[in-house]
């Protein structure tokens, strides 16, 4: 089984600041993936960023950065610099590889603030 | 380059009546598939997974049902719909056996059961 938990249903950031957003994950798998994905107004699902259950390193990808802590089994998101676009709905989701199933969390809506 | 189509893009429907929702998968073979369900302001429900033309999970026992007539087809079905039913469906695929891709989402069904 697994198991997704995103504690902050909102959150309202400045522009230009950093924000987090908590996940924390469980599952009896070994071998898995953690995703960020971004949902805005329009619905549609914009892939942000991934890490791998053996990767040693923290993901990266622009102003989004993931800070993997395997032991206490949380991936939580920075958003640096927010921008006004960065405003939407944010998911976390984890993707054992036994069974590829990819199941996510409840979501943070994230208001950046001009 | 693989996309994907989802279709209807809005839907009205009463109750009692049935319902199918199409997704398919162009450019790659045998793709992980996966239906989706959100309320509004809500989270991604898992309703059905697949990895394989005759392997069709369940995630939530209810009065949907899914099939996959072909590799890159997958249909979400009902044959009464409910009021709960509502929502926002997306269909979802990802590379199989891959270990460090993301999924890719449809641009979802808006369904509303009057």
């Amino acid at each position: 089984a697994q198991k997704i938990t995103q504690t902050q249903p909102g959150m309202f950031v400045q522009e230009k600041e950093a924000v987090t957003l908590d996940c924390t994950y469980d599952t009896s798998d070994p071998s898995y993936g953690l995703f960020w994905y971004k949902q805005p107004s329009s619905g549609e699902m914009i892939f942000l960023i991934y890490q791998g259950s053996y990767d040693q390193q923290n993901a990266t990808e622009g102003r989004y950065s993931l800070n993997f802590q395997k032991a206490r089994k949380s991936a939580n998101l920075v958003i640096s610099a927010s921008q006004l676009g960065d405003s939407a709905m944010y998911f976390c989701a984890i993707w054992t590889y036994n069974d590829y199933k990819l199941s996510f969390g409840a979501g943070t809506t994230v208001t950046v603030r001009a | 380059s693989q996309t994907i189509h989802q279709w209807p893009a809005t839907l009205v429907q009463p109750v009692g009546s049935p319902l199918s929702l199409e997704c398919t998968v162009e450019g790659t073979s045998n793709p992980n598939l996966y239906w989706y369900r959100q309320a509004a302001g809500r989270g991604l429900q898992l309703l059905f997974y697949s990895i394989g033309i005759d392997q069709i999970s369940s995630e939530v026992p209810q009065n949907l049902s899914a099939s996959r007539p072909q590799d890159r087809q997958f249909i979400l079905s009902s044959k009464k719909l409910l009021l709960s039913d509502s929502g926002f469906y997306l269909c979802a695929w990802s590379v199989p056996r891959a270990r460090n891709t993301e999924a890719f989402f449809g641009q979802g069904t808006r369904l509303t059961v009057v």
